[in-house]
């Protein structure tokens, strides 16, 4: 299966401001998925990013919020911008073959 | 009704023990399932795929009922390492998942 690797692992932000969070997978891959997880929550499909093409988003996720970059198939960046505290969140990204991969997450905390 | 429901638990359970949780499904158009594993702080990891058949992967077994429409799975002599969080995973279309919230177990020795 894909190794993904996203960073950072962790990040404090102030609110107002916004953060890029990073996967590249080792091998390429048609599509990755953008995922939140609030705590004790299940995993939230935030969007889809296909190389080429602009990302697909979710009921409740809109682009000017969460921009999605797929430069090519192997990376992808997910930013979440003018950040509040409802943003606070683990933000993961994932990648299909066999099963669902994902990357070690990112712990977004905002202040 | 949640698309995918699982009991939130905790489920305390003795080392050695069998312990089995169900995750019941909406959408009886679904054709994929998975159970995937969640340590504390850490990114989902798949631990398996069901299939219709019911499936075994050493002291796990999963099962798929879709006349209820739900899937199992069962743990047997269980280690103080299974404690988790266990998400079950249905598809609703092509490639669109939908997560169960989970289930904690908490292996006690």
């Amino acid at each position: 299966s894909a190794v993904i690797s996203q960073k950072p692992s962790r990040d404090i932000c102030q609110r107002g401001t916004s953060l890029t969070i990073q996967c590249q997978v080792d091998s390429q891959v048609t599509m990755m998925f953008w995922y939140r997880q609030q705590p004790g929550q299940s995993l939230t499909l935030i969007a889809t990013a296909n190389q080429g093409s602009e990302a697909t988003y979710e009921s409740g996720f809109v682009i000017d919020k969460f921009p999605i970059s797929r430069p090519n198939l192997t990376f992808s960046t997910l930013t979440v911008s003018n950040m509040s505290p409802e943003d606070s969140s683990i933000y993961l990204c994932s990648v299909f073959g066999g099963g669902y991969t994902f990357g070690s997450g990112t712990r977004l905390t905002v202040v | 009704r949640k698309e995918v429901e699982q009991d939130p638990g905790p489920f305390n359970v003795p080392e050695g023990a069998t312990v089995a949780f169900n995750c019941t499904y909406s959408n009886s158009a679904s054709q994929s399932f998975f159970w995937y594993r969640q340590d504390c702080r850490k990114e989902p990891k798949l631990l398996m795929s069901v299939y219709s058949s019911g499936n075994e992967d050493g002291r796990f077994t999963a099962q798929l009922n879709r006349a209820s429409q739900y899937i199992s799975l069962l743990i047997r002599d269980s280690k103080l390492s299974d404690s988790a969080t266990y998400l079950c995973v249905v598809n609703r279309d092509n490639y669109q998942l939908i997560w169960g919230a989970g289930t904690k177990l908490i292996i006690k020795p």
